[in-house]
């Protein structure tokens, strides 16, 4: 079936320390792909999107992704973490590219260890 | 400016009332869209309007569920004969001419 994964249901890092968190769709052609962010009790906020282009995107808060067709994935990265960016993340593609729904991975639960 | 707003932020009804959730998109945004938020399910689409117009309404999971928006803005889900599986939080998005959606903080509903 069509869908999106997050392999990584928890994950928990140092204060200071690289992140990297997995998504993998299966979707026959190259979709539109976001990662949201969100905070106990709050909506879901963009970090970054990719449609075309140059494959390293950047977004807010200094988290990049990196698309990767030959993959199939879109892997979230941060070079240091802070406290604050403890929270749930969700992959998300609009796989018609026409701004229709978005399809969501289960998410990935961060915790950041002070 | 202004985004997303939601109301009410928490309903909780009892089983086999009506309920109705509104959403109020992000000035000028001609897209908006419902998902559904719960533990056992996740994140799911369920309508998408272009305009006052419904083209994909495919992930309502019942005749009870309903949803209109009026003048191209405002959005009412509303949920009839409420059942406990449907508590859950309900998220509204809006986009614009780009292709991100803007989401909204949500309506926690508990359905008793």
């Amino acid at each position: 079936a069509q869908s999106v994964t997050q392999p990584d249901i928890h994950i928990t890092v140092s204060e200071g320390a690289s992140l990297e968190l997995r998504c993998n769709y299966s979707y026959g052609a190259t979709p539109y792909l976001f990662w949201y962010v969100q905070s106990p009790g709050q909506g879901l906020q963009l970090l970054l999107k990719y449609f075309s282009g140059d494959t390293l995107v950047q977004g807010i808060k200094g988290f990049e992704a990196e698309f990767k067709r030959s993959q199939s994935s879109f892997n979230l990265r941060k070079p240091s973490v802070h406290w604050s960016d403890a929270a749930e993340y969700f992959c998300a593609v609009d796989r018609t590219g026409g701004g229709n729904k978005l399809t969501f991975g289960t998410g990935t639960q961060l915790k950041v260890e002070l | 400016g202004a985004g997303v707003s939601q109301s009410p932020s928490n309903k909780v009804t009892e089983k086999g009332k009506d309920v109705e959730l509104r959403c109020d998109p992000i000035s000028g945004h001609t897209a908006l869209y419902w998902y559904r938020q719960s533990l056992g399910q996740g994140l799911e689409f369920l309508i998408y309007f272009q305009g006052n117009s419904a083209p994909d309404k495919s992930g309502l999971p019942s005749d009870r569920f309903s949803a209109e928006r009026t003048g191209g803005s405002v959005s009412t889900l509303t949920i009839q004969r409420t059942q406990q599986e449907d508590s859950a939080v309900y998220l509204c998005a809006s986009r614009g001419i780009s292709y991100e959606q803007y989401f909204g903080p949500g309506t926690r509903l508990t359905v008793t």
